[in-house]
């Protein structure tokens, strides 16, 4: 599986905006980048992924660069509730059991 | 739609002893997973089922890890004998068979082994 890279830790202030990069130089044609988080205590939970283009739902946007090679995760206004490990994570869904290889993700905090 | 359950929540045994974990996945999801997290760390795959059948299990210590699906809906993950190494969350998820669908987590079972 291609490897991303993220920031150890990020900090924010509640209700504003977070921006979470994410590198991934190798990614090929058939990764998808997903994100997920994991809030103290609980599993992790699906957050959005795209392909190649921007995309939004009810809990953040998913901004990707033109080459691919990076992407970052927007919220757009940090509640206390954010603060929760982020992972970016290539996923081919070419293969026909595609699954979640994890890394150590980014933790943010949110400070109110 | 109710989400994916684990028992026990927590566990304390000793070293040497052996142990077992449950899973039961959402309803209509055919794939499950088994993930290992040690704290610090991201989740590591353990052993992905499709239906009662094993996709992977490359990461699996199979001389003291098993785990089974039968009939392809609830599963049990074993660790027996059980090493200080062991102590984890380890945690179940499920997904439908749809490659482009997301994930879902249980909360865990946090596994300590002294």
């Amino acid at each position: 599986d291609a490897k991303t890279t993220q920031p150890n830790s990020m900090e924010s202030n509640e209700e504003e905006p977070v921006h979470l990069p994410c590198n991934h130089s190798t990614i090929s044609g058939t990764d998808y980048i997903h994100w997920y988080r994991q809030l103290p205590s609980q599993g992790p939970e699906y957050v959005i992924h795209g392909l190649t283009s921007n995309v939004n739902n009810r809990m953040a946007s998913l901004a990707i660069a033109e080459d691919r090679k990076s992407s970052t995760l927007i919220l757009h206004r940090a509640t206390l509730r954010d603060a929760a490990v982020y992972y970016c994570i290539l996923r081919d869904l070419i293969s026909g059991y595609s699954t979640l290889t994890f890394g150590k993700g980014t933790m943010l905090l949110v400070s109110p | 739609e109710a989400g994916v359950a684990q028992s026990p929540r927590y566990k304390i045994i000793e070293k040497r002893q052996s142990v077992a974990f449950w899973c039961n996945p959402i309803s209509g999801h055919a794939t499950l997973y088994w993930y290992q997290q040690i704290l610090g760390q991201g989740p590591k795959l353990l052993i992905q089922f499709q239906n009662n059948g094993v996709v992977d299990d490359s990461q699996l210590p199979k001389d003291r890890f098993s785990a089974e699906r039968l009939k392809g809906v609830d599963s049990t993950l074993k660790i027996q004998p059980a090493k200080l190494e062991d102590s984890a969350v380890y945690l179940c998820a499920s997904s439908s068979t749809d490659s482009s669908s997301p994930l879902h987590f249980g909360n865990g079972t946090r596994l300590t082994v002294t």
